[in-house]
C-alpha cells in the first residue's frame, strides 16, 4: 500500500552543522517526491522536489537524495539555521487521486546555538 | 499574488455540532485540497476540489463534506462532530485538478472540539 515514513521524530543539531533527515516509502510506482518545512502555527511550505529519474537534487543548502533500490531519500540541509527548525515532511502526490499528498510523520529538528 | 488563506485561525466547538471551515486559494489556482492534521502528525488527505467537483477523497467518513464555489474558495463541513476531530485543518491550492503537483498551504483552521 501507499505510505511514506520518516525515520526519527526529533533531530537536535548544533547551528552549522549539516542536518540530514530520512525518510522511507513502500509504493514501487512513486515517481515524485515533494519536501515540506512546518514552522510552529504555519502550514507546510514547499523546499524542493525530485523525480524517480534523479538519484539527486540541490537547492539553496538543501540536498535531496532519492535511492530507489532501497526506497529511500533523504533531506540534506547544509549549515543548519536556527531558522531552520521547524518539522519537516517527506510528501508522496498520488496521480491516480487527484495529486493528493501521502505525508510521513515529520522529523522535528531543534537547532542549538 | 495573494496566498492561501482560511478562516477562523481557531474554532472551539462541542460534541456533536456542525463547522464551516473556509479557504480562499491562491490567486489563479482552481484546486483546493483539503487536509487534517492531528497533533504530532503528518497532514491526512481528506478532498479535493476541482472546478466546483470533487476531484478525489481520502478515508473519512461522509460527516466530512465540501464545496468550492466559481471563485474557486472552498468551504469544508464537518457534521456531528467528536472529539477525535480536533486537530488543524488544512488547505492547499494548486492549479490543474492533478496536473500540477505543487500545493501551496494555508496556515490552517485549529479546530478544538470539547
Amino acid at each position: 500500500g501507499e505510505s511514506v515514513g520518516l525515520h526519527l521524530p526529533t533531530l537536535s543539531v548544533q547551528e552549522g552543522d549539516n542536518s540530514i533527515i530520512n525518510c522511507a516509502y513502500s509504493n514501487s510506482a512513486s515517481d515524485y517526491f515533494i519536501w515540506y518545512k512546518q514552522e510552529s502555527g504555519k502550514g507546510p511550505q514547499f523546499i524542493i522536489d525530485i523525480r524517480s529519474n534523479m538519484d539527486k537534487r540541490q537547492g539553496q543548502r538543501v540536498t535531496v537524495l532519492l535511492n530507489k533500490t532501497v526506497k529511500h531519500l533523504s533531506l540534506q540541509i547544509a549549515a543548519t539555521q536556527p531558522g531552520d527548525s521547524a518539522v519537516y515532511f517527506c510528501a508522496d502526490p498520488i496521480k491516480a487521486a487527484g495529486n493528493k499528498l501521502t505525508f510521513g510523520g515529520g522529523t522535528r529538528v531543534l537547532v542549538k546555538p | 499574488e495573494t496566498g492561501v488563506t482560511q478562516s477562523p485561525t481557531h474554532l472551539i466547538k462541542t460534541r456533536g455540532q456542525q463547522v464551516t471551515l473556509r479557504c480562499s486559494s491562491q490567486s489563479g489556482h482552481n484546486t483546493v485540497s483539503w487536509y487534517q492534521q492531528a497533533l504530532g502528525q503528518g497532514p491526512q488527505f481528506i478532498f479535493q476540489y476541482y472546478r466546483e467537483e470533487e476531484n478525489g477523497r481520502g478515508n473519512f467518513p461522509p460527516r466530512f463534506s465540501g464545496l468550492q464555489f466559481p471563485n474557486y474558495s472552498s468551504e469544508l463541513n464537518v457534521n456531528a462532530l467528536e472529539l477525535d476531530d480536533s486537530a488543524l485543518y488544512l488547505c492547499a491550492s494548486s492549479l490543474g485538478g492533478g496536473g500540477a503537483f505543487e500545493q501551496f498551504f494555508g496556515p490552517g483552521t485549529r479546530l478544538t472540539v470539547l
